[in-house]
């Protein structure tokens, strides 16, 4: 499969908690994107990478959110000290310059 | 800020019906237009886009969508609908040249009745 892929596919954690989530785009894409959904809506924009540069960050993305994509190929999303608001899918996908954008299936985090 | 506006959150249908789904988007610049699809338990996927040209847009599955400039919209439509075609409809919008982020409608949940 030369798809996005996303892992994991779920993460159930304790209010508090660090948890990472990662992605691996499709291997020419040079753009990667993260995205939020929860339940009713559509996607939310939170981060594009272009190779290993953060060049954008909505301000949904709080500073206990953090991704990296340190060789310009795979990316982590990070989230400190959960909180139940976090609940949701976390999605990831990839580009190559202005086209469209493929999908990952995505990594649901329940935070208890 | 470019937002997207989809009119119907719940849609249910009889196979063969036709269908017609509503999207606006609030940019006035250039833009990009996706309908994206979500059949339960798997992954987006692109169902059509336009990027300039041709307004009428077909996509796959029989899928295609117009997009009127005057009236900021880009309505999904399909002749007759087909039980697997139940599913979650996005549509999106993002605007050439700059960082390519999308912005998404809140979707409208497909159902057909066989």
């Amino acid at each position: 499969d030369t798809g996005v892929s996303q892992d994991p596919r779920h993460k159930i954690t304790k209010r508090g908690q660090n948890v990472t989530f990662r992605c691996d785009p499709i291997s020419e894409h040079n753009r990667l994107y993260w995205y939020r959904q929860t339940l009713g809506q559509g996607p939310e924009f939170l981060t594009y990478f272009q190779n290993e540069a953060q060049l954008e960050k909505s301000r949904l993305l709080s500073d206990r959110f953090s991704a990296e994509r340190p060789k310009g190929s795979f990316s982590t999303l990070e989230i400190q000290r959960t909180e139940q608001g976090d609940s949701a899918m976390y999605l990831c996908a990839s580009s190559t310059r202005n086209l469209q954008q493929f999908f990952g299936p995505g990594t649901r985090l329940t935070v208890l | 800020a470019q937002s997207v506006s989809q009119h119907n959150h719940h849609v249910i249908l009889s196979e063969a019906a036709s269908l017609e789904l509503g999207c606006n988007y609030s940019y006035g610049g250039t833009v990009n237009l996706f309908w994206y699809v979500q059949y339960p338990g798997q992954h987006l996927q692109l169902l059509l886009k336009y990027f300039s040209g041709d307004p009428l847009v077909k996509g796959i599955k029989g899928f295609e969508a117009e997009f009127i400039k005057s009236k900021f919209s880009f309505n999904l439509r399909k002749p007759s609908v087909q039980w697997s075609d139940t599913a979650e409809y996005f549509c999106a919008v993002n605007a050439p040249g700059g960082n390519n982020d999308m912005r998404f409608g809140a979707g409208t949940r497909l159902t057909v009745k066989p």
